[in-house]
């Protein structure tokens, strides 16, 4: 069965440094995976994907991520986080034959001034 | 470009009462979803309209929970009766279509607490 493990429950940084939040997959065949985040009282906002191709995409708000198939993860990073990107983060991976999406539990980022 | 829109964004009521959820799609996307999502976690779907057909309601409780999208734009979740266990987050999305690599564009969600 396909899932997505975000093994991290809050990761905390300071400003201006750089940010990784981590998530591992398992699904048979290529997976497509995508990066959401969600913000108090909102619903969830697309961040990015991993379709095909480079191994490394790029985002909004400057976000990136890195698709690793020998360790099935893909990793969501920035190179330098700002307060305004506190946010609830989820990762997600989608079943080619099924469209079933299956989200993470998600990762609270805290960004500290 | 307007959003997903859902209506109301709140709601309170008693178990045993009926509610229901509205989503107004994306103009132009065929697709769109159901999730409840629960505190803490991540949004587990419901259900999903390809146009007006549900093609996935696998996790749908269909004792109590019923949707529609009658003419393949906006939808109805409905509960009834709520149970206590009901109170959560139902969030709508939309995409493009069913292609697998599209992204999902979703709405604020409704906050229903069952007292």
């Amino acid at each position: 069965a396909q899932s997505v493990a975000q093994p991290e429950d809050q990761v905390n940084v300071a400003e201006g440094n750089p940010l990784t939040v981590k998530c591992t997959y398992s699904v048979s065949g290529n997976p497509y995976l995508f990066w959401y985040v969600q913000y108090p009282n909102r619903g969830l906002q697309f961040l990015l994907k991993y379709i095909t191709g480079d191994n490394l995409v790029k985002g909004s708000y400057g976000f990136e991520a890195e698709f690793n198939k020998s360790q099935t993860s893909f990793h969501l990073k920035k190179p330098s986080a700002l307060v305004s990107d506190s946010a609830l983060y989820f990762c997600a991976v989608r079943d080619k034959g099924t469209y079933k999406y299956i989200f993470g539990t998600g990762t609270r980022l805290k960004v500290l001034a | 470009e307007a959003g997903v829109v859902q209506s109301p964004r709140y709601k309170i009521i008693e178990k045993k009462q009926p509610v229901a959820f509205w989503c107004n799609p994306i103009s132009g996307h065929n697709t769109l979803y159901w999730y409840l999502q629960n505190l803490g976690q991540g949004p587990e779907l419901l259900i999903r309209y390809e146009n007006e057909e549900a093609v996935d309601d696998s996790q749908l409780p269909k004792d109590r929970f019923s949707a529609e999208r009658l003419k393949g734009v906006d939808s109805t979740l409905k509960i009834q009766p709520a149970e206590l266990g009901d109170s959560a987050v139902y969030l709508c999305a939309s995409s493009l279509g069913a292609d697998s690599s599209y992204e999902q564009y979703f709405g604020p969600g409704t906050r229903l607490t069952v007292t």
